[in-house]
């Protein structure tokens, strides 16, 4: 059973561009978050998505940040205009969260977001 | 006032030493714990989890979870140079978001 995947690994940006990170959960789960871990800090919640609905979006910043988890395919982080600010590492978790037994989160490998 | 708190370390123990790990959290919501290992550069991997009080046992590492004082412990029996790494508690509601300690560093002496 393959693991969530994350995908690219590694991502340069220049000031200004977009950057798009995709997460393929865990076969069997279709719940997903979003953390972000800056340098030197911890890891901090930015989105919850189940297929085609945003559960939560509490930890996502107001402006140039968007997620999305369509029918098909994998869940997608997108940041537009990046920033020097936005460099941290990204990880996608899936849970199976089936409720009253199961809420244990698996994470993927993160892409390292590099803006330049 | 964090809603986990949790010692950054670093802990330096000599093999074989038992390690003992701890967070205290605020919010009484909160409903189930999980311990997370990572490695420099690697995502989080999950070691251990428990929704209810007590403690909880898997091979070398014992979880525990004391909810009336809010205080959650990892503890890593017989403790090898393959076990430093970065040890995050995590807390959160039932189905919702973790919420994440600062994480603690270990190294483990050979």
């Amino acid at each position: 059973n393959a693991g969530v995947m994350q995908n690219p690994r590694h991502l340069v940006r220049r000031r200004g561009q977009e950057a798009r990170l995709r997460c393929s959960p865990m076969k069997g789960h279709s719940h997903v978050y979003w953390y972000r871990q800056l340098p030197e800090e911890g890891l901090k919640f930015m989105v919850y998505l189940q297929k085609e609905n945003i559960i939560d979006e509490s930890g996502m910043p107001k402006e140039r940040f968007s997620a999305e988890f369509p029918k098909e395919g994998p869940s997608i982080l997108r940041i537009q205009q990046v920033v020097r600010g936005d460099s941290a590492a990204y990880f996608c978790a899936s849970s199976p969260l089936i409720k009253g037994t199961t809420y244990e989160q698996y994470f993927g490998p993160g892409t390292r977001l590099t803006v330049t | 006032q964090k809603e986990v708190e949790q010692d950054p370390g670093p802990l330096s123990v000599p093999e074989g030493a038992i390690v003992s790990l701890n967070c205290t959290y605020s919010n009484s919501a909160f409903q189930y714990f999980m311990w997370y290992r990572q490695y420099s550069r690697k995502g989080p991997e999950l070691l251990m989890y428990t929704y209810s009080s007590g403690n909880k046992e898997d091979g070398r590492f014992t979880a525990q979870v004391d909810k009336s004082s809010k205080y959650i412990s990892l503890f890593i029996r017989d403790s090898q140079p393959s076990d430093s790494a970065t040890y995050l508690c995590a807390i959160g509601e039932y189905g919702n978001k973790l919420v994440f300690g600062a994480g603690t560093i270990l190294r483990v002496k050979s």
